[in-house]
């Protein structure tokens, strides 16, 4: 099966400008989660999206955004970036079909973004 | 809340030695606890889990034990290689929350030959 993957793997945007960041799930699962990773915070909770709806929500304000699409595929956007917004994005995906096992995530590689 | 607490890093070791790396945690309820492993410019992958109190997870010759008495899930090895070299997480899902994952603050381990 082939793992969660994200594209873009590397991004350079300019300060007020906006991104849009690419997740394909793991086949077969329902639910895919985003994470901010910084040296400075570490790994931090963006959002959830299952069955093309916003299910949790981590403390981001709203230029940071996202959707999913009936095939799972999910997108994040960042809207007016600043240069704090540089850091690598994790999406993660998950079965989500109830018990314990859906818990497990599965990453991507990441999108490293860098904001000049 | 629900939090993580790992032990700071860097960790340096020589191959062979054996691996500690201390987790401990505050949650409510008896959520499933996890093992991740981000090597370097890497996403993170799951390296073991433990769904119940006493379980014991283990893959790879990693090893953790879910220990309720003492909120804690220390990942252990017993010989260690070089390609072990990572940043090592312990996470823990929020209750009622399955998609959102709370995160130690990682541990780097160096491993010299």
């Amino acid at each position: 099966k082939a793992g969660v993957t994200q594209t873009p793997r590397y991004l350079i945007k300019t300060r007020g400008q906006q991104v849009t960041l690419s997740c394909s799930p793991i086949s077969g699962h329902r639910s895919v989660s985003w994470y901010q990773q910084t040296p400075g915070q570490g790994l931090q909770f963006l959002f959830e999206y299952f069955s093309e709806t916003q299910r949790n929500k981590g403390n981001f304000p709203g230029r940071f955004s996202g959707r999913q699409f009936s095939n799972s595929r999910s997108e994040m956007n960042v809207s007016t970036l600043e240069l704090g917004d540089s850091a690598l994005y994790l999406c993660a995906s998950s079965l989500s079909a109830g018990g314990r096992s859906s818990y497990e995530q599965y990453f991507g590689p990441g999108t490293r973004l860098t904001v000049t | 809340g629900d939090s993580v607490t790992q032990m700071e890093g860097p960790v340096t070791l020589s191959e062979e030695a054996f691996l500690t790396i201390n987790c401990t945690y505050t949650a409510t309820g008896y959520p499933s606890l996890f093992w991740y492993v981000q090597y370097p410019g890497e996403g993170l992958q799951l390296l073991l889990k433990a769904t119940k109190a006493d379980d014991k997870g283990s893959n790879k010759g990693f090893e953790a034990t879910y220990r309720k008495e003492t909120t804690s899930f220390h990942l252990e090895k017993g010989s260690v290689q070089v390609s072990d070299s990572a940043v090592y997480f312990c996470a823990l899902p929020i209750y009622n929350q399955g998609g959102k994952l709370i995160f130690g603050q990682g541990t780097e381990l160096s491993v010299k030959p």
